[in-house]
């Protein structure tokens, strides 16, 4: 079973700060990896994906892929309460993509 | 473009009833996923469908659940009969292809008594 973990949290920061959250996988073959967004009581939303070794900036995000550590991480630079949800890590598993468990943000005014 | 469309959004049964879900994807997705979210914990894939067929089922307690996508289009989920165990939140979600893309729908909470 192909796996991706993550820190379950809380991880918090003070607003304005970087968040760092990570994510591992097991499957070495992996070459695409995706981050969403989930408020509490709401549904998941795609925020980032890579799909190459590297960082991908979007905004106040950064998405990093190191395939040969077997680790994917999203940096949040300036940080607002807005950004406090649970962050779950997608990757390849098998036919289909495997969530990892999330990792709670909460960003402190 | 409207978005992934799921009923109902909550729904309370007794243990040993049956309850069905339904969800509408976004116009143009071929691809349909239900997935399983229990508190606290990611969303764990039930079923994948590429059109009118099943891609992906392997998690799916096929005791108790079923699914279908009769016309490529919209879906429906069954569980019969439900367990405490159910209790959660069934995410329908659809994408264009298969990638890892995916669109999600509001959700439809179920509390299992």
């Amino acid at each position: 079973q192909k796996e991706v973990e993550q820190n379950s949290g809380p991880l918090s920061v003070p607003e304005g700060a970087i968040a760092s959250l990570n994510c591992t996988y097991s499957d070495r073959g992996s070459q695409s990896f995706f981050w969403y967004r989930q408020y509490s009581g709401k549904s998941p939303e795609l925020i980032m994906f890579i799909y190459s070794n590297g960082d991908k900036e979007d905004g106040r995000f950064t998405a990093q892929l190191n395939k040969a550590s077997q680790y994917v991480s999203l940096l949040i630079r300036d940080s607002q309460p807005s950004d406090s949800a649970t962050y779950l890590c997608a990757g390849p598993g098998g036919q289909n993509f495997v969530f990892g468990p999330g990792t709670r943000l909460s960003v402190l005014p | 473009e409207a978005g992934v469309a799921q009923s109902p959004r909550y729904k309370i049964i007794e243990k040993r009833q049956s309850v069905a879900f339904w969800c509408n994807p976004i116009s143009g997705h071929a691809t349909l996923y239900w997935y399983q979210q229990i508190l606290g914990q990611g969303p764990k894939l039930l079923i994948q469908f590429q059109n009118n067929g099943v891609v992906d089922d392997s998690q799916l307690p096929k005791d108790r659940f079923s699914a279908e996508r009769l016309k490529g289009v919209d879906s429906t989920l069954k569980i019969q009969p439900a367990k405490l165990e159910d209790s959660a939140v069934y995410l329908c979600a659809s994408s264009f292809g298969h990638t890892g893309e995916l669109f999600f729908g509001e959700g439809s909470r179920l509390t299992v008594l």
